[in-house]
């Protein structure tokens, strides 16, 4: 079955630092990469997606991804880091008819 | 207009109760989810049905059972309700195994 892995718990990084949030990934066949986030009492909100193509791909508020197969890894990217970005970042990968999810990672941007 | 929209955004009722939640989108996707996510956030999927069919129904309790009346509609009935089901249940819809989109979450407690 498909899985992700996001190994931290919590990014902390200061305000217009860049921003990381790692992910990994296992599934059997071409991978359908996903990453969401989530803010505080609201719902998933999707920021981009790695189907097929280039490898870096770019999304929503400024946030992008680099697919590497070499590495199964998805990691999300923003350059610089904005306070409003702090929020529940998610990872996921498509497969047998279901989106499976990361535990997420809580990313802190400090003033 | 709200893509996928579920109802109530809160439920607190009494153990023992049956109580149902509501989901609808009108973006036209052909598959539609159920997800609930725990204390510690973490995302776990339910059930899936495609053009109304239910394709997935994981390892839950036969006290919740989903309806799927038409491709836009996926309510989820809850039977007997108990402390340990309290949790934010999430709609999703997607179209195939591309990206998703989740309602707001329904936020179940159980008293």
């Amino acid at each position: 079955a498909q899985s992700v892995a996001q190994p931290e718990d919590q990014v902390n990084v200061a305000e217009g630092n860049p921003l990381t949030v790692k992910c990994t990934y296992s599934v059997s066949g071409n991978p359908y990469l996903f990453w969401y986030v989530q803010y505080p009492n609201r719902g998933l909100q999707f920021l981009l997606k790695y189907i097929t193509g280039d490898n870096l791909v770019k999304g929503s508020y400024g946030f992008e991804a680099e697919f590497n197969k070499s590495q199964t890894s998805f990691h999300l990217k923003k350059p610089s880091a904005l306070v409003s970005d702090s929020a529940l970042y998610f990872c996921a990968v498509a497969g047998n008819n279901r989106l499976a999810f990361g535990k997420g990672n809580q990313v802190v941007v400090i003033p | 207009d709200t893509a996928v929209s579920q109802t109530p955004k809160y439920l607190v009722t009494q153990m023992g109760n049956d109580k149902s939640i509501k989901c609808e989108q009108n973006l036209g996707h052909d598959t539609m989810y159920w997800y609930k996510q725990d204390s510690k956030k973490f995302l776990k999927i339910m059930f899936s049905y495609n053009n109304k069919e239910l394709i997935i129904n994981e390892t839950v309790p036969n006290r919740f059972s989903p309806k799927s009346p038409d491709k836009a509609h996926l309510n989820l009935h809850i039977n007997s309700l108990e402390l340990g089901d309290s949790a934010v249940y999430f709609c999703a819809s997607s179209r195939g195994q591309l990206e998703a989109f989740f309602g707001q979450g329904t936020r179940l407690t159980v008293v």
